[in-house]
């Protein structure tokens, strides 16, 4: 079962910031958060993760509030090529099977 | 980054006939690769957890004598659709992870299986 919350959709204007918001109350301390996205008819590409502190690479940032229980992806300047189906997933590090929740449609508006 | 290659992409057969799925990973050894299918607007669901050398794990519900899964390899496992119905069209799609504990999951990019 599937232990995250996310909005079902959200719209975003090309160029601004995307931030996609998740509710996982229920993690456990040895979880991390994992965020994966599915561009239309391909397969799923890994973004980030995170245990507690913030994470950056050079695709987003990952905010995780201090209490663990939400989270934000961040995708600092939206493009086209950012409109897809993002997946917050809550899993133990190593647990590899991941197991995919509704996701957030994001459609990025020129 | 880590590449993991699926074939074919698309694939059409008819009722009663079986399909192969291939998943290599390109440049990593993948101990356990996973098996997802997708149905449209509607999220990944796992099948079965497929490691090299023994038998594949079936998620509750999936049947194991119709979704033949082997790993012969580090680098590839196969999925075979046997005796395929129309309802078995879908979106099939593979993972894979190196034995590095840090390593996230790397997918391939799908295989559209349609069943006429």
């Amino acid at each position: 079962d599937a232990k995250t919350t996310q909005p079902p959709s959200m719209d975003c204007a090309e160029g601004r910031a995307a931030n996609l918001p998740c509710n996982h109350s229920t993690i456990s301390g040895n979880e991390y958060v994992y965020w994966y996205r599915q561009i239309h008819s391909q397969g799923p590409q890994y973004i980030i993760h995170g245990l507690k502190n913030n994470e950056t690479n050079e695709m987003a940032s990952l905010i995780i509030t201090e209490d663990r229980k939400s989270s934000t992806l961040i995708l600092p300047h939206a493009t086209l090529r950012d409109t897809a189906v993002y997946y917050c997933i809550v899993q133990l590090q190593g647990a590899q099977k991941l197991v995919f929740g509704q996701g957030t449609r994001l459609t990025i508006n020129p | 980054g880590a590449v993991v290659s699926q074939h074919p992409s698309r694939v059409i057969c008819k009722s009663g006939t079986s399909v192969k799925i291939e998943c290599r990973s390109l440049d990593f050894q993948a101990t356990t690769m996973f098996w997802y299918r997708q149905f449209p607007k509607q999220s990944l669901m796992l099948m079965a957890t497929s490691n090299e050398g023994s038998k594949a794990t079936y998620e509750q519900g999936v049947e194991k004598d119709k979704f033949l899964i082997n790993h012969a390899s580090l680098t590839l496992s196969t999925l075979t659709v046997t005796s395929a119905h129309p309802e078995d069209s879908s979106f099939y799609i593979c993972s894979a992870t190196g034995s590095s504990y840090n390593s996230p999951l790397h997918f391939g990019n799908g295989t559209r299986l349609t069943v006429t």
